[in-house]
Formats: structure tokens, C-alpha cells, sequence
């Protein structure tokens, strides 16, 4: 596609539900990377990908958060038991490659999926 | 710790005044620095990056490492540049992750 894709756009969801977020990134972009947007708190990081790997969970906030990416392309962010402070919009990003380029190491964000828990 | 600093949460401005964003950085090895801009209702996008040396929009950003800073400039604000703008530090030691500064709101006023 153009640009990374997310979905879905938005979600509404009951406290304690499961939720799925969905990241298309860049045809041919190796790098993945996942950040939570909240009111007044910018952008925090969650997790990354090169390929199908995560080296860094350390943003993940509870074990209730989890990611995996299939095949070096699509990206699912998964949050279980939904509390109301996971309200937040989730953005995803993509680069080419990690290389010594920087060119590749610019991100491409997607419009990202606004979550609401009730 | 690897950090990116953002000291102002909200910078309002008049239109026509010079904007100075802060930004300094936590970072051992040799960083690789970048300012990224969310405008109203669209996607965040890259403005620029410190090798370019580039001037984007009218904004400019030196890497000045003695201060470990890396501040945005533009001499005369426009109101179209008001936005959430991010400073992000970029690793380059093996895991190329991405450190993002909470950003800074800027306002320009009519």
C-alpha cells in the first residue's frame, strides 16, 4: 500500500474485554514499531520488530499487552482484560531497515486506531 | 539511560516571533536526531533530521553535541505551524530503536 495502514480506526470496547490492533506497514519496510498516544502524556513506546522478532518488549505496560508480527508484514497488538486507562490512540510506524543509512531509518506512521474502553 | 527532553509542554507564540523548541538528549554513543510534527487531524510525519542540515518549512535544528541539545528553530512562526511537535532520538549502537521526547504543542497566535 501508500502509507501504513491500521485498523480498525476506531474501537469502543467494555472493561475487561480482549481487543485486537491491526498494523499494515510498508511494503518492504523490515522494521515495525508500536507507540501509545495518550492526552497530555506524547508518545510512548511499546514494542518493535526487526522482522518477525521483538528485541525490546520494555514498553509493553502489564502483561496484559502483547504484539507478533507473521511473515515480516502484517502486526497484531493484542490487549487482554482492557482497563479504562488503556484508552489511548495506538500508533503504528514503519522504516525500511536498521542500517547504518539513515534514510531507512526514517518512520512512517500510520493514522493510528483511537480505543476507548467503557 | 538513553532519554530525549522536552522541557515545554505548550509554547504559544505570535505570528511573525521566532519559535525555539527545546530539546536535549541522554545518549553515549553518536545519535542520530530527528524532529517529527503531528498537525491537526493528521498523521505524524518526519520534519527533519540532524544530517541533513536542512531547512524544512523554515524550521531548522543544529545537533550540538557539547550541550547534548538538538533545538528547533524557525525565525518568523507562521499560524500553519501550529502543531505537537516531537524530538526523537534514534539508536544506532545495535537495536536502532527509537527514543521520542512527550513533544512539545505549539501555538501561533493570530
Amino acid at each position: 500500500g501508500a502509507g501504513v495502514s491500521q485498523s480498525p480506526s476506531n474501537k469502543v470496547t467494555e472493561k475487561g474485554k480482549d481487543v485486537e490492533l491491526r498494523c499494515d506497514p510498508i511494503s518492504g519496510h523490515t522494521a515495525l514499531y508500536w507507540y501509545r498516544q495518550s492526552l497530555g502524556q506524547g508518545l510512548e513506546f511499546l514494542i518493535y520488530f526487526q522482522g518477525n522478532s521483538a528485541p525490546d518488549k520494555s514498553g509493553l505496560p502489564s502483561d496484559r499487552f502483547s504484539a507478533e508480527r507473521t511473515g515480516g508484514s502484517v502486526s497484531t497488538l493484542t490487549i487482554q482484560r482492557t482497563q479504562q486507562e488503556d484508552s489511548a490512540v495506538y500508533l503504528c510506524a514503519s522504516s525500511l531497515a536498521f542500517s547504518g543509512v539513515l534514510a531507512k531509518n526514517i518512520q512512517y506512521f500510520g493514522a493510528g486506531t483511537r480505543l476507548s474502553v467503557l | 539511560a538513553q532519554r530525549v527532553t522536552q522541557p515545554e509542554k505548550l509554547l504559544s507564540v505570535f505570528k511573525g516571533a521566532p519559535v525555539e523548541l527545546k530539546c536535549n538528549y541522554s545518549y553515549s554513543g553518536s545519535p542520530e536526531l530527528f524532529w517529527y510534527v503531528q498537525y491537526s487531524r493528521q498523521r505524524l510525519q518526519l520534519l527533519l533530521r540532524h544530517i541533513s542540515r536542512e531547512s524544512i518549512k523554515g524550521f531548522t535544528a543544529d545537533l550540538n553535541k557539547g550541550e547534548t541539545s538538538f533545538h528547533l528553530k524557525k525565525p518568523f512562526a507562521q499560524e500553519e505551524d501550529s502543531a505537537m511537535y516531537y524530538c526523537a532520538l534514534c539508536d544506532t549502537s545495535g537495536t536502532y530503536k527509537y527514543i521520542f521526547g512527550t513533544g512539545t504543542r505549539l501555538k501561533v497566535l493570530a
